[in-house]
């Protein structure tokens, strides 16, 4: 069975650009999840969506946003990226947004800001 | 954001050591609280996850336990092994601001070299 997949692996932008980074869950899970890990921090939680309904927002700015589609893969875009936002962007899928259901990631989008 | 803390910041052991980690979070609103393992150009796997005060979770050499009166889970290897090594990342679930949803608060990990 296929695990989360994430596209693409590595990014580079310059400063001011746009970005969108691509995840697919599991088969059969509805929740996905995307965090934000820099060197040396745990990942920290940017959104959660369910069924298509966004579930919780982690404390981002609004140049980050985040949509599922019917077949529940999930897009995260950011907007004028700043070199803060160089990172790897990861995405967990869960079979629904409960707290208890372990976390499935994905290997993560290196995103590099020059 | 609640701070979920971890130590060591890294260990190196001998193959064939026992050794723990310890994870603190806060014992307030405890719902879950969740282990992974994250080796080094793979993706995090989960390990754990741990609701009930008093639970203690096994798997293979790796068990963990869980105390959420106080505000602390270890976890444990026994007899580590090369393949070991690897960052183990512990984290709250915390219900969010919409009440239909739950994040993840992760700690920074602890950073294991088990070397031969």
């Amino acid at each position: 069975d296929a695990g989360v997949t994430q596209s693409p692996t590595h990014l580079i932008k310059t400063r001011g650009q746009q970005v969108t980074l691509r995840c697919s869950p599991i088969s059969g899970h509805k929740s996905v999840s995307w965090y934000q890990q820099v060197l040396g921090q745990g990942p920290q939680f940017i959104f959660q969506y369910y069924e298509k309904e966004e579930r919780g927002r982690g404390n981002f700015p609004d140049r980050f946003s985040a949509r599922q589609f019917p077949n529940y893969s999930s897009e995260l875009n950011v907007n004028a990226l700043l070199l803060g936002d160089s990172a790897l962007y990861l995405c967990a899928s869960s079979l629904w947004q409960g707290g208890v259901q372990p976390q499935h990631f994905g290997d993560g989008t290196r995103l590099s800001i020059l | 954001i609640l701070n979920v803390e971890q130590s060591p910041q890294s260990l190196h052991v001998q193959e064939g050591d026992s050794t723990n980690f310890t994870c603190s979070f806060p014992s307030s609103n405890f719902y879950a609280l969740h282990w992974y393992r994250w080796e080094t150009a793979k993706s995090p796997e989960a390990l754990f996850v741990m609701t009930l005060n008093g639970d203690e979770k096994k798997k293979g050499r790796i068990s963990a336990t869980l105390n959420t009166k106080e505000g602390y889970s270890y976890l444990y290897i026994k007899g580590s092994q090369p393949e070991d090594s690897a960052t183990y990342l512990c984290a709250f679930a915390l219900e969010t601001l919409s009440n239909s949803g739950y994040a993840l608060n992760f700690g920074k990990g602890t950073s294991l070299l088990v070397t031969p």
